[in-house]
């Protein structure tokens, strides 16, 4: 059974700064990769998907690499909405999420 | 527009039934798979199922398996979920969310709170 970690569990970074987002499985899932972002009483959205691939409408300072087990989600210079919770997902057989980091305001 | 709206969540007894729905808007329901999702509040996602665009395919996860039951009506652009034999750890907000190829979800409901408890 496949095991995703996300690290670190929350990350305190000012606004303007770069936030890097690690995930890890504990098998190969190729590039099947995702990452969503959720903020408070929100659903979550997509940000990325097939490890590096920005979803209609993600701005271009969200970016993912990675590939086989491990994967990064890079914000390049963090804006106000950008504080919120960030999780991947494996899609390679069932879906799994990982537990989530907590990005929050330094 | 692409809007997913859950409804049925509610309080219910351990070992009762509820039947989740997801009407569905803004394209063509019978193109794409659906998921559900659950989040215990304050906690991580946790997948629960996902059906196929036709209805011909079902996975579950493990803790719903034989109890859940996921479906599809292409006609009325509505997707359910029959929850069966509940237990206090089926507590959660439950989303519904459009599948894509890769099985990743592009659109989400704003979820539906179902809460078990005697």
């Amino acid at each position: 059974e496949i095991v995703m970690t996300q690290s670190p569990v929350s990350l305190s970074v000012s606004p303007g700064e770069r936030a890097t987002l690690s995930c890890r499985a504990s098998q190969s899932v190729g590039r099947n990769l995702a990452w969503y972002k959720q903020k408070p009483g929100q659903a979550p959205r997509l940000l990325i998907y097939d490890a590096s691939t920005r979803a209609p409408g993600i701005p271009a300072r969200f970016s993912g690499s990675g590939s086989g087990t491990e994967f990064t989600l890079t914000i390049s210079s963090l804006q106000s909405e950008d504080f919120a919770i960030y999780y991947c997902q494996q899609y390679n057989n069932w879906p799994l999420f990982g537990g989530g980091t907590k990005v929050e305001i330094k | 527009q692409v809007q997913l709206v859950e409804s049925g969540g509610g309080v219910v007894q351990p070992g009762r039934s509820l039947r989740l729905s997801c009407e569905v808007s803004g394209f063509t329901f019978s193109d794409y798979a659906f998921h559900w999702v659950r989040q215990d509040p304050g906690k991580g996602l946790e997948w629960v199922a996902i059906i196929s665009y036709d209805g011909s395919q079902k996975y579950y996860a493990d803790s719903v398996k034989g109890r859940f039951t996921i479906s599809k009506d292409n006609s009325k652009n509505t997707l359910f979920l029959q929850m069966n034999s509940l237990r206090v750890e089926d507590t959660a907000l439950y989303y519904c969310a459009r599948g894509s190829p890769g099985w990743y979800s592009d659109y989400w409901g704003q979820g539906t709170l179902v809460t078990v408890s005697s």
